[in-house]
């Protein structure tokens, strides 16, 4: 299966920890996304990239959360000194740029617990 | 505002009838209004996305139409199946950034 592919799938953290989450989008796909979904709710968008290019971040994005894409492949996702209220599913997404839609192919998701 | 205004929240319909979603939108710079599905515990795919220069799209039992002017974009699904139930959720954006809607849950009834 060469879908997106999201690790860890499930992560339990103490509030305070740091965390880290890695995606690996669809190979010739140049854009990248992260976004949030808590229960009962769309996702809500974090952060966006083309290529290594990090293009559009949400505004209502803590400072605590950061994410890279380095060589324009995989992607990180860190949330740092956890709070509760970071207990969501986040979800990596990608896209390929000369598609004629503008799907988003969705991971599976990491789902965070911060107690 | 940015966000997606999305009715109903549930929905339940007989096996065979039709449903409609619909959604409302504030942002006059939205041009891409994708339709995902969620099946429980899946990840959210695309079923049907429409552009603003189109007012209508079909695909087999599913169809979107979009009213730029009054800001609202629509949902049909005719001769709903059992596997249609799921939650669907739209959004509206660009290729950079999407806003989805809280989502609407689909049961169909056999």
């Amino acid at each position: 299966d060469t879908g997106v592919s999201q690790d860890p799938r499930h992560k339990i953290t103490k509030r305070g920890q740091n965390v880290t989450f890695r995606c690996d989008p669809i190979s010739e796909h140049n854009r990248l996304y992260w976004y949030r979904q808590t229960l009962g709710q769309g996702p809500e968008f974090l952060t966006y990239f083309q290529n290594e290019a990090q293009l559009e971040k949400s505004r209502l994005l803590s400072d605590r959360f950061s994410a890279e894409r380095p060589k324009g492949s995989f992607s990180t996702l860190e949330i740092q000194r956890t709070e509760q209220g970071d207990s969501a599913m986040y979800l990596c997404a990608s896209s390929f740029d000369g598609a004629y839609t503008g799907e988003l192919f969705f991971g599976e998701g990491s789902r965070l617990t911060v107690l | 505002g940015e966000n997606v205004e999305q009715h109903p929240s549930t929905l339940s319909v007989q096996e065979g009838d039709s449903a409609v979603i619909k959604c409302t939108y504030s942002d006059s710079a939205s041009n891409y209004f994708p339709w995902y599905k969620q099946e429980l515990g899946k990840r959210p795919q695309l079923i049907i996305d429409i552009r603003s220069n189109v007012g209508e799209k079909k695909d087999q039992r599913i169809a979107v139409t979009l009213n730029k002017t009054a800001k609202h974009f629509s949902l049909h699904i005719t001769e709903t199946q059992p596997e249609d139930s799921a939650v669907y959720f739209c959004a509206r954006g660009s290729a950079r950034q999407l806003t989805f809607g809280s989502g609407t849950q689909l049961t169909v009834l056999p």
